[in-house]
């Protein structure tokens, strides 16, 4: 079966432009999440989703950041405008429930320059 | 709000041997789950290991065993026979188990080395 795929796996991008990172949770999980990985913070839960409905917000740093999952396999984290801070690993992980083990993808690469 | 500490940034076991990840977590919750992932240098991260608080008995998978100490808030990561491919980052990781914070809470990892 395929895991949760995640597109690209490596991002480079000038400070300013949009930044879209792309999940396909495995199919049939009903939740899904996006993490960001630095060396400062480690790893942190940015968003997640339950059938396709946002449940918690609270870990997005600002309005630049913005996340959408327009139906059940695929989900969108966008960046608008990007700063060099925003350079991390993204990852999304799905699960089959909201209280079963989490599946991460390989994670995106993000270099804003 | 849960926080989760791993003391050790670095450990070394040689093939083999047995090795054992510290983890300490705070929580003011009675039913929670608990995790171990690892990640190796292909940054993919991998879950190695569950355990739900409100079992008593430790959870094994095969050379992975953890010792959950409950009251103590304690939950470390047992190796054994450890293998070179067992070269990775390993995070512990808790979740609550009811309500909709589903999110996992992660500690700041360990860097495992496999020596020869």
């Amino acid at each position: 079966d395929a895991g949760v795929i995640q597109s690209p796996r490596h991002e480079v991008t000038e400070m300013g432009q949009e930044v879209t990172l792309r999940c396909k949770p495995i199919s049939g999980h009903n939740s899904l999440f996006w993490y960001r990985q630095t060396m400062m913070r480690g790893l942190e839960l940015l968003i997640y989703f339950n059938n396709n409905v946002p449940i918690d917000d609270s870990g997005m740093p600002e309005d630049r950041f913005s996340a959408k999952m327009p139906n059940a396999s695929f989900s969108t984290l966008k960046i608008q405008p990007s700063e060099p801070r925003d350079s991390a690993v993204y990852f999304c992980a799905s699960s089959l429930a909201e209280d079963q083990p989490q599946h991460f993808g390989d994670g995106t690469r993000l270099s804003i320059l | 709000a849960q926080t989760v500490t791993q003391s050790q940034p670095e450990m070394s076991v040689q093939e083999a041997e047995t090795v054992t990840l510290s983890c300490t977590y705070d929580t003011s919750e009675s039913d929670y789950y608990l995790f171990w992932y690892k990640q190796p240098p292909s940054r993919q991260m991998i879950l190695v290991i569950r355990q739900e608080a409100y079992k008593q008995q430790n959870a094994t998978e095969n050379r992975f065993s953890v010792n959950f100490q409950k009251a103590a808030k304690s939950f470390s990561l047992k190796i054994s026979d450890s293998q070179l491919g067992d070269a990775a980052m390993y995070f512990c990781a808790y979740r609550r188990r009811t309500g909709t914070a589903s999110k996992l809470t992660f500690g700041t990892g360990t860097r495992l080395q496999v020596t020869l």
